[in-house]
């Protein structure tokens, strides 16, 4: 069975520009979690979307969003970006909605802002 | 969510157990003691959790002290695919599924 893919790998983008990552989860999972994660912070959660609805959402400001379409893959867009948003943007899918201890995560898109 | 705290490097001979302390004295008694680890440039991997009985899968042993107020992760036969940050977290469940958080976690490193 496929992982967790995640696309682009890499990103470069300069500030005040957007940027949107895309998810594939595994076959089959409904549940697609965001995840951003720096050295400084650590892994902080994004949101939560199952069955094409937000179920959870983090404390991140609204220029971070995201959607969920009928096949499960999920985008997630960064609007107007800042040099803070720099970081490795992971992907995690479960077959039950927040099943963390069953969450597969993908590789995650390295996003770097100058 | 409560607070833990993980030493920030260990080291390991390959062949011999790692054992992975961490504590978390705030801990609520509905919150689990999750673990999981990241491989350089790959995303983070579920290991083991528990509530209050020590648990153990195929990859990982966690023993929970009886107050609950630490934990540890035996990797019971280091490899050097074992080299990775591990991370503990205490979670509840209800509205905090699927919000993980990790912090800094340990950086174990297992030498040949």
């Amino acid at each position: 069975k496929a992982g967790v893919t995640q696309t682009p790998r890499y990103l470069i983008k300069t500030r005040g520009q957007q940027v949107t990552l895309s998810c594939s989860p595994i076959s089959g999972h409904r549940s697609v979690s965001w995840y951003q994660q720096t050295p400084g912070q650590g892994l902080q959660f994004l949101f939560e979307y199952f069955s094409e609805t937000q179920r959870n959402k983090g404390n991140f400001p609204g220029r971070f969003s995201g959607r969920q379409f009928s096949n499960s893959r999920s985008e997630m867009n960064v609007s107007t970006l800042e040099l803070g948003d720099s970081a490795l943007y992971l992907c995690a899918s479960s077959y039950l909605a927040g099943a963390v201890n069953e969450q597969f995560f993908g590789p995650g898109t390295r996003l770097t802002v100058l | 969510d409560a607070k833990t705290t993980q030493p920030p490097s260990m080291d390991c001979a390959e062949g011999r157990a790692a054992n992975l302390p961490c504590n978390h004295s705030t801990i609520s008694g509905n919150e689990y003691v999750y673990w999981y680890r990241q491989i350089h440039s790959q995303g983070p991997q579920y290991i083991i959790h528990g509530l209050k009985n020590n648990e153990t899968n195929e990859m990982a042993s966690l023993i929970i002290t009886e107050d609950r107020k630490s934990s540890t992760l035996i990797l019971p036969h280091a490899t050097l695919r074992d080299t990775a940050v591990y991370y503990c977290i205490v979670f509840a469940g209800g509205t905090s599924y699927g919000k993980l958080t990790f912090g800094q976690g340990t950086i174990l490193t297992v030498h040949p």
